[in-house]
């Protein structure tokens, strides 16, 4: 079964600055999406950045943007010029493809991301 | 984008009881949708994959007979808590996916608090 590690629960940063997120997948699959998700105060999941597997290039959105290294298995997520909007929870996420199945997302545990003014 | 409502957004019931909650797909058809569950301060539990038509896939370790689950149109998925106690207490989220997309993309509804008393 897969399975999405983050490992830093809490972080803070002051405004402006830039922050990375770690996350850390297991998979035995060659072709997958991984996400990054922000969970604000109001608890709606907002999409943040995907990424698919098989795409070498790393996204990026704006200010966010995404590390992915397939053979390590990792996927963080960088946040540029960061604002107070920021503050929120970011959850990875990894999804199999398409044909095997059911598209179930896995979470990772979460991380706690404070923006400090 | 697509939107995805929850109804009700919070309810508060009696040891014993049922409730009932709607997942509404409101500017898409939803083959599957999906049905989380979320502690304080936790990631995102996968309950239940819903699909239109069709009986509930359940996760391992949800009781599918306390957690009933109907998916009629491609619009409406419904939860209902049966015979509630205090450890249902949670914060539940549904998602929906567009039929016919070539990867799932989940959009996701702004939840619901259960407070079971």
């Amino acid at each position: 079964a897969q399975t999405v590690t983050q490992s830093q629960p809490e972080m803070s940063v002051q405004e402006a600055e830039t922050v990375t997120l770690s996350c850390t997948y297991d998979t035995s699959e060659n072709n997958y999406y991984l996400f990054w998700y922000k969970q604000p105060p109001s608890r709606q999941m907002i999409l943040v950045i995907r990424q698919e597997a098989y795409k070498q290039q790393n996204a990026t959105e704006n200010r966010f943007s995404v590390n992915f290294q397939k053979a390590a298995k990792s996927f963080s997520l960088k946040i540029s010029d960061s604002q107070l909007g920021d503050t929120a929870m970011y959850f990875c996420a990894f999804m199999s493809p398409l044909i095997q199945g059911a598209q179930k997302l896995v979470f990772g545990q979460g991380t706690r991301l404070t923006i400090n003014p | 984008g697509a939107v995805v409502s929850q109804h009700p957004s919070r309810v508060i019931c009696k040891s014993g009881t049922s409730v009932k909650i709607e997942c509404r797909s409101l500017d898409f058809q939803a083959t599957t949708m999906f049905w989380y569950r979320q502690f304080p301060k936790q990631s995102l539990m996968l309950m239940a994959t819903s699909n239109e038509g069709s009986k509930a896939t359940y996760e391992q370790g949800v009781e599918k007979d306390k957690f009933l689950i109907n998916h009629a149109s491609l619009t409406l998925s419904t939860l209902t808590v049966t015979s509630a106690h205090p450890e249902d207490s949670s914060f539940y989220i549904c998602s929906a996916s567009p039929s016919g997309e070539s990867y799932n993309e989940q959009f996701f509804g702004p939840g619901t608090r259960l407070t079971v008393l």
